[in-house]
């Protein structure tokens, strides 16, 4: 009965390879997020998709593509990695209904780039 | 631009202890604001939710406090226990549901 899901838990890779993260949610929710959590710990969000529509870009570098095939789901795809995508990936998800909005997150995606 | 700070950024203390984890933020145009407890190498939990409109949440052991004009929520956890060790993290909402994470806390709470 998980909520919020991710695959893979870890991912170790070579730079400059391209990878993909995928992100499913089970609550029905309409908005889904992608956060980053550097080794300083510090959470930042990247993305946010409501109804597999961008509504939320924080300046992310182009390699770094988000893509919803549906409500549910929200992948992050990213291209040509470098040393500095090593960090943990956050998918998050929530109802957007403004100050009761509640985010839900999931478990994670540790990402080491070599 | 929307700056949230947590202190203390650590705290270590025997069970049975109440505490008092601050979250400050400079934008006082927020939807709610959330707490969360994130354990090593795991997700966040989401522990209280408070909207904009209330001054504060319970859950349990936890309560936590919202004050706009000043730029403050405060999370207090009452009697503590070593099951209460995490990092605990506040974070704003904006009008855009993006949340804006604090630097978090990192609590011991030892037998």
């Amino acid at each position: 009965d998980t909520a919020v899901s991710q695959t893979p838990k870890y991912l170790v890779t070579q730079m400059g390879n391209d990878k993909s993260i995928k992100c499913e949610q089970n609550l029905g929710h309409d908005t889904m997020y992608w956060y980053k959590q550097d080794s300083k710990k510090f959470l930042k969000i990247m993305f946010s998709y409501n109804n597999k529509e961008l509504i939320i870009n924080e300046t992310v570098p182009n390699r770094f593509s988000p893509k919803s095939p549906d409500k549910a789901h929200l992948n992050l795809h990213i291209n040509s990695l470098e040393l500095g995508d090593s960090a943990v990936y956050f998918c998050a998800s929530s109802l957007m209904q403004g100050e009761m909005d509640e985010q839900f997150f999931g478990p994670g995606t540790r990402l080491t780039v070599l | 631009k929307q700056e949230v700070t947590q202190i203390p950024a650590a705290l270590s203390v025997p069970e049975g202890e109440n505490l008092v984890l601050n979250c400050s933020f400079t934008d006082s145009a927020i939807y709610n604001l959330q707490w969360f407890r994130q354990d090593p190498g795991k997700g966040l939990t989401s522990l209280l939710l408070i909207q904009s409109s209330q001054r504060e949440q319970t859950s349990g052991r936890l309560n936590a406090s919202l004050d706009k004009s000043s730029g403050r929520s405060t999370l207090y956890i009452a009697a503590s226990q070593p099951g209460d060790s995490a990092t605990y993290l506040c974070a704003a909402s904006l009008y855009t549901d993006k949340l804006i994470f604090g630097t978090g806390t990192r609590l011991q709470v030892f037998p």
